[in-house]
């Protein structure tokens, strides 16, 4: 239990759903991150939230919408999207940005069809 | 972040001390070193991190090479639990305000009984 719970574990969408990825942290951390990792590639930084401020996108297409309504809660949005965005999508806090210790939910393993 | 290099994959007998090489020849003087490890089915869990001296932890060791080009992380004696991808970052200005920890291809250890 690292303290970082994601839910749902696993999702199957069609193209033409809007779903949510939803995370939570009990570490009183105060940043958030999203990362996607695909089969056979590493994991990718989307975006990163410092005390619910978005601080970095790393050109994600719009179709991911990511929301921090707080330090403890982190959404990430998802409409149209395509097959090729199935992937494992982890969440992870830290006490701080800036290359501190990390710690990752188990992840969402999304199928799209 | 400084570049590094993994091999993809190396494997382990059980119980025996397994050593995996990190080259980061490009780090700089204040670029921390960072180990995590990703079980299957589970997100990345931070293993070690540290910047010029030997640092110990209850799950591994982290060997610094003097010219800090290259680090080993050292597991004493491996598990069937410890089979995972382990990912080593070269990270600076840890604890500060600016970027974020990168992950590469990790090296995937298999550990034989």
């Amino acid at each position: 239990e690292t303290g970082v719970t994601q839910t749902p574990r696993h999702l199957v969408m069609g193209m033409t759903n809007k779903k949510s990825l939803k995370c939570e942290q009990h570490l009183g951390h105060n940043a958030m991150y999203w990362y996607k990792q695909s089969a056979k590639k590493p994991l990718e930084l989307m975006f990163v939230y410092n005390f619910k401020e978005q601080t970095e996108n790393n050109s994600v297409p719009s179709r991911f919408s990511p929301e921090c309504p707080n330090s403890s809660h982190l959404f990430l949005h998802l409409h149209t999207l395509q097959p090729e965005d199935s992937a494992l999508y982890l969440c992870a806090s830290s006490q701080r940005t800036g290359g501190e210790k990390l710690f990752f939910g188990s992840g969402t393993q999304l199928s799209v069809l | 972040d400084a570049k590094t290099t993994q091999p993809n994959s190396m494997e382990s007998n059980e119980e025996e001390p397994v050593h995996l090489p990190c080259n980061h020849s490009t780090i700089s003087g204040t670029d921390y070193i960072h180990w995590y490890r990703q079980l299957p089915s589970q997100g990345p869990e931070y293993v070690i991190h540290g910047l010029t001296s030997n640092v110990n932890n209850r799950m591994a060791s982290l060997a610094i090479a003097e010219d800090r080009k290259s680090s080993t992380l050292i597991l004493h004696r491996a598990t069937l639990r410890d089979a995972a991808v382990y990912y080593c970052i070269a990270y600076m200005n840890y604890g500060g305000s600016q970027g974020n920890l990168i992950f590469g291809k990790g090296t995937k250890l298999s550990v034989k009984p």
